[in-house]
C-alpha cells in the first residue's frame, strides 16, 4: 500500500514568505506527527494530531508555525515570514495508534535564501 | 520526557560482519518504547525494530535485534551479516504514548 508522501520535497523560500507543507498520512493512520530535522540532527517532534484534534503543539519553535488537519487525514505544515534559522527538512509520520511505529514519509527539504 | 545518547558519530564494519550501534536512553516513565530507524541518503526514515519497556525478550527482526538491558537504560542495536546496502544513519528513538525523542545518530559504513 502506499506510504506517507510529502510535498513539496524541496521547497525554497526567500526570507520573509509564507510556505505551506503537505502530509498524506497511510490511510486509516489516527495519528499524525510533524518533526523538523536540522542537518547532522537527529528529527525533533514538532506537534501531533489524533485524527483532526491537535493534542500537542509544544514543539512548535514559534507563532510563526501553525499546523493543521481539518478533516482527520491530510496535514498541512504553515510557516509564516520565514527565517533562516527555519531551513531544514520536515518530516511528516503516522501511526495506527499513538504509541505505534511511526512511519515516516521523505521529508520536504526547506532552504530559507 | 526521554533523553536519548548516541555516543558514536560514526562506525565501520566489514561486510558479512556483525555490528552493535549503541543508545543509552534516560527516563523517569515507568512504561516507555524504544525504537531504531535508519535513514538512506535518500533522507527518508525507515523503522526497523521496537521493544516495549516491560517486554522481556530482545526484540528481533530479521538481521535486526535490539539488546535490551533495562537495568542499564540501554538499547543496543545488532546487525548481524551486514551488507552493503547498511551504509546509512541509525537513529534510536524513544517515547511514552505518542512523544518520541531522537538521538543524533550514528553513520554506519559497510565496507566491502
Amino acid at each position: 500500500g502506499a506510504g506517507v508522501s510529502q510535498s513539496p520535497r524541496y521547497k525554497v523560500a526567500k526570507r520573509g514568505q509564507d510556505v505551506a507543507l503537505r502530509c498524506d498520512p497511510i490511510s486509516g493512520h489516527v495519528s499524525l506527527f510533524w518533526y523538523q530535522q536540522a542537518l547532522g540532527q537527529g528529527p525533533e517532534f514538532l506537534t501531533y494530531f489524533q485524527n483532526e484534534a491537535q493534542l500537542d503543539k509544544s514543539g512548535l519553535p514559534s507563532d510563526r508555525f501553525f499546523a493543521e488537519r481539518p478533516e482527520g487525514s491530510v496535514s498541512t505544515l504553515k510557516i509564516q515570514r520565514t527565517q533562516q534559522e527555519d531551513s531544514a527538512v520536515y518530516l511528516c509520520a503516522s501511526s495506527l495508534v499513538a504509541d505505534g511505529e511511526q512511519y515516516f514519509g521523505p521529508g520536504t527539504r526547506l532552504t530559507v535564501t | 520526557a526521554q533523553k536519548i545518547t548516541q555516543t558514536q558519530p560514526g562506525m565501520f564494519v566489514q561486510e558479512k560482519e556483525a555490528v552493535t550501534l549503541d543508545c543509552t536512553y534516560d527516563t523517569s516513565d515507568q512504561s516507555y518504547g524504544l525504537f531504531w530507524y535508519k535513514q538512506p541518503s535518500s533522507g527518508e526514515m525507515i523503522f526497523l525494530i521496537y521493544q516495549g519497556s516491560y517486554d522481556e525478550q530482545n526484540a528481533t527482526e530479521g538481521r535486526y535485534s535490539l539488546n535490551f538491558q533495562k537495568a542499564r537504560k540501554s538499547a543496543n542495536l545488532v546487525i548481524s551479516a551486514s551488507q552493503l546496502g547498511d551504509s546509512a544513519m541509525y537513529f534510536c528513538a524513544g517515547g511514552s504514548n505518542y512523544k518520541l525523542t531522537f538521538g543524533k545518530g550514528t553513520l554506519l559504513t559497510v565496507n566491502p
